[in-house]
């Protein structure tokens, strides 16, 4: 079956510090695997999404993400981080951009000035 | 078109209530997703339609819930007799039907936030 890990439920890191939020999933094929935002009160926001070609992929606000097939990670990172990245962050897996999402549990970032 | 819209946007209601929420997919969007996503959780989810078809609903979908999309434009999802588990963040979410560009992806509403008392 199809699941998402995110190991780390809540990360603090201080403005300008570089970032990486983990992510492992379970998937039989090659999935599609996409990042998430979803700042408080607001609805879920795109990163980025991987379903071939580089495995290092660029998204909005200065996110990527690298995939890794041998160790089934997706891991998105950021060189600096804005006081306003502050927000929750969830990976997701699915078996084309058209399908069901599966998510999982997010990690929620928290931004020290 | 500014995107996938909801309706109410918070719903506070006793146990035991009907409850109707509402989603406006972005136009021409063919499928259109509901998901639940309770505090702390990711979004999990409920069903789908293929224009006015459901196709795929989730276990999670009890048989008080209900969802429709009559003209395969928006959808509504009715919660009937509804519990204090019920509480959570109902969000929909709309794409092109399959066959389209490989970058599309689903986009997702404000979400209707439910209390129930």
């Amino acid at each position: 079956a199809q699941s998402v890990t995110q190991p780390d439920i809540h990360i603090t890191v201080s403005e300008g510090a570089s970032l990486e939020l983990r992510c492992n999933y379970s998937y039989g094929a090659t999935p599609y695997l996409f990042w998430y935002v979803q700042s408080p009160g607001q609805g879920l926001q795109l990163l980025l999404k991987y379903f071939s070609g580089d495995t290092l992929v660029q998204g909005i606000k200065g996110f990527e993400a690298e995939f890794k097939r041998s160790q089934s990670s997706f891991n998105l990172r950021k060189p600096s981080v804005h006081w306003s990245d502050a927000a929750e962050y969830f990976c997701a897996v699915g078996a084309s951009p058209y399908d069901k999402v599966i998510f999982g549990p997010g990690t929620s970032l928290s931004v020290i000035p | 078109d500014t995107g996938v819209s909801q309706d109410p946007r918070h719903k506070i209601t006793k146990r035991g209530q009907n409850v109707t929420f509402r989603c406006d997919p972005i136009s021409e969007h063919n499928r259109l997703y509901w998901y639940r996503q309770t505090l702390g959780q990711g979004p999990e989810f409920l069903t789908y339609f293929q224009n006015e078809a459901q196709l795929e609903k989730s276990r999670l979908l009890s048989d008080r819930f209900s969802a429709e999309r009559p003209k395969g434009s928006f959808s509504t999802l009715e919660i009937q007799r509804t519990e204090q588990g019920d509480s959570a963040m109902y969000l929909c979410a709309s794409i092109p039907s399959s066959g389209g560009a490989s970058w599309e992806t689903q986009y997702f509403g404000p979400g209707t936030r439910l209390l129930v008392l």
